[in-house]
C-alpha cells in the first residue's frame, strides 16, 4: 500500500510552459485534492473531486486544470506557467470512512517557473 | 469562510521543556479540527483530530491538543520536547464542500518548532 504519490519531486519551468504533475492513490478513496504550499501561507485548495469524472474549484483555481478519469489518478495540469506559480504542490486523497474525513497527503512537487 | 490563526510562526524551545503551539479557529459551528507536523521536504503526516468526542485529544509522538470552545482554541502540547520533534506544524479546521465534496481543509500559515540542546 503505497499511499499518495506525486510525480516529478521536482521540476523547472520556463514562463509559457506546459506540464503535469501526476498524484495516484492506491486506497480507494473517492475525494481527491491538490494544494499549493507557499511561504507564510499556509496550504491553500486548488481543485478537489468527489469521484471519477466529478471536479470543482479550490480557493486558487485560476492557472490550473484537473481532471479524474479514475479513481486512482487526478492530475494537476499547468497549461501555461507563470513564476506566480512557483510553490509546492500537494495531492491528498480523503478517507471519508473515520470520524473527521482524514485527508493523506503526498510528498509534493516542488515547482520553480522562471 | 472559516479561518485560523497560528500565533508565533517560529517557535523555539529548549530538549525536555515544554512544547506549546498555538492555534485558534473561526467557526459559528463545532468544527473538526487537526494538527499536522511537516518534516523538512516532506509531505504532512496527521498528529491528531479533533471530532466532537473527548476534548482532550492525544495523537502520536507524545503530543496532544485540548479543545476549547469557549476560547475557540485548540493548542498543541507536549510534555518534553525531542530533537526529532524539529518541524514545521500546521494547525486546520474542516469545512464541508459544496456539491457533496466532503471536508476541505483550511490550514493555519504554520509554526516553525526549533528544538535546542
Amino acid at each position: 500500500n503505497a499511499g499518495v504519490t506525486q510525480t516529478p519531486k521536482f521540476q523547472v519551468l520556463k514562463t509559457g510552459q506546459s506540464m503535469t504533475l501526476q498524484c495516484a492513490q492506491d486506497m480507494n478513496h473517492e475525494y481527491m485534492s491538490w494544494y499549493r504550499q507557499d511561504p507564510g501561507m499556509g496550504l491553500r485548495l486548488i481543485h478537489y473531486s468527489v469521484g471519477a469524472g466529478i471536479t470543482d474549484q479550490g480557493e486558487v483555481p485560476n492557472g490550473y486544470n484537473v481532471s479524474r478519469s479514475t479513481t486512482e489518478d487526478f492530475p494537476l495540469r499547468l497549461l501555461s506557467a507563470a513564476p506566480s506559480q512557483t510553490s509546492v504542490y500537494f495531492c491528498a486523497s480523503t478517507d471519508t470512512g473515520t470520524e473527521g474525513e482524514t485527508q493523506y497527503f503526498g510528498p509534493g512537487t516542488r515547482l520553480l517557473v522562471l | 469562510a472559516q479561518s485560523v490563526t497560528q500565533l508565533g510562526s517560529h517557535v523555539s524551545v529548549s530538549e525536555g521543556a515544554l512544547v506549546l503551539l498555538r492555534c485558534n479557529y473561526s467557526s459559528s459551528v463545532p468544527p473538526y479540527l487537526f494538527w499536522y507536523v511537516q518534516y523538512p521536504n516532506q509531505g504532512l503526516q496527521l498528529l491528531l483530530k479533533y471530532t466532537s468526542a473527548a476534548t482532550l485529544v492525544k495523537g502520536i509522538n507524545g503530543f496532544e491538543a485540548e479543545f476549547k470552545k469557549s476560547e475557540t482554541s485548540f493548542h498543541l502540547t507536549k510534555p518534553s520536547a525531542h530533537m526529532s520533534d524539529a518541524a514545521e506544524y500546521f494547525c486546520a479546521v474542516s469545512e464541508f464542500l459544496r456539491g457533496g465534496g466532503g471536508n476541505k481543509l483550511t490550514f493555519g500559515t504554520g509554526t516553525q518548532l526549533k528544538v535546542e540542546l
